[in-house]
């Protein structure tokens, strides 16, 4: 069956460093990839999406890569802030005409000052 | 939150009752989507509704129903709660009235209801 996997375990790191978050899936062949940022408390917001032809995209401190081969997407926050501390989810479409995704079960980003 | 809400926002209820959750929205959205949000389960969509009266089962959907009388209201109804059904339940929204398209399957939540069952 499908599934999608992110580190369960938090990540912790200073501020000012780059966090790098990673998304693994298996047998599924999506056409692209999001992700969302989610706050305690509060329902996931869009960050990004990347399509399957498309190796990198970036917004503004974000980066995302997408390698087919792998099955890997890694989200990249630079020069993080403590007020990227949130959990990050990534989502793949699921059936096509449907807007169905599947969403992994998030990592937890937290930088400290 | 694209102008969604939902509500009750905190319900504690009863083994056994039944239990209906609402979702709001006001711009005239063709799909909506409800999911429920566990540790370490991340979100698993119940149902979703693709229009009027036309919705679909997700991937978690045993014990959950839904109606779509009017495309501003979904409602998600537990027709017998049971323990398991503890959770946070999540309302989302794909932005658009026409059918979807490959790449456009972009949501948007709504701040979710906090269930209870005890």
């Amino acid at each position: 069956s499908q599934k999608i996997e992110q580190n369960s375990e938090a990540l912790n790191i200073q501020e000012g460093k780059t966090a790098t978050l990673t998304c693994n899936y298996t047998n599924y062949s999506p056409a692209y990839l999001q992700w969302y940022r989610q706050d305690p408390g509060r329902g996931p917001v869009f960050l990004l999406l990347i399509r399957e032809n498309e190796k990198e995209k970036r917004k503004e401190r974000l980066k995302v890569t997408f390698d087919t081969t792998l099955k890997q997407s890694l989200f990249h926050i630079t020069a993080s802030q403590p007020a990227d501390s949130a959990t990050y989810l990534c989502a793949l479409h699921g059936s096509s005409n449907t807007g169905k995704l599947i969403f992994g079960q998030g990592t937890t980003l937290q930088v400290k000052p | 939150d694209a102008g969604i809400t939902q509500s009750p926002r905190h319900k504690v209820t009863e083994t056994g009752t039944p239990v209906t959750l609402r979702c709001h929205q006001t711009e005239n959205h063709r799909y909506m989507y409800w999911y429920r949000q566990d540790p370490g389960h991340g979100l698993r969509l119940i149902h979703y509704s693709y229009g009027v009266k036309d919705t679909d089962k997700g991937e978690v959907s045993d014990g959950y129903s839904v109606s779509r009388s009017k495309t501003e209201d979904f409602l998600l109804t537990l027709e017998s709660a049971t323990s398991s059904q503890t959770s946070v339940y999540f309302c989302a929204i794909r932005p658009g009235q026409g059918l979807a398209e490959v790449g456009t399957e972009t949501q948007y939540f709504g701040p979710g209801t906090r269930l209870l069952v005890l």
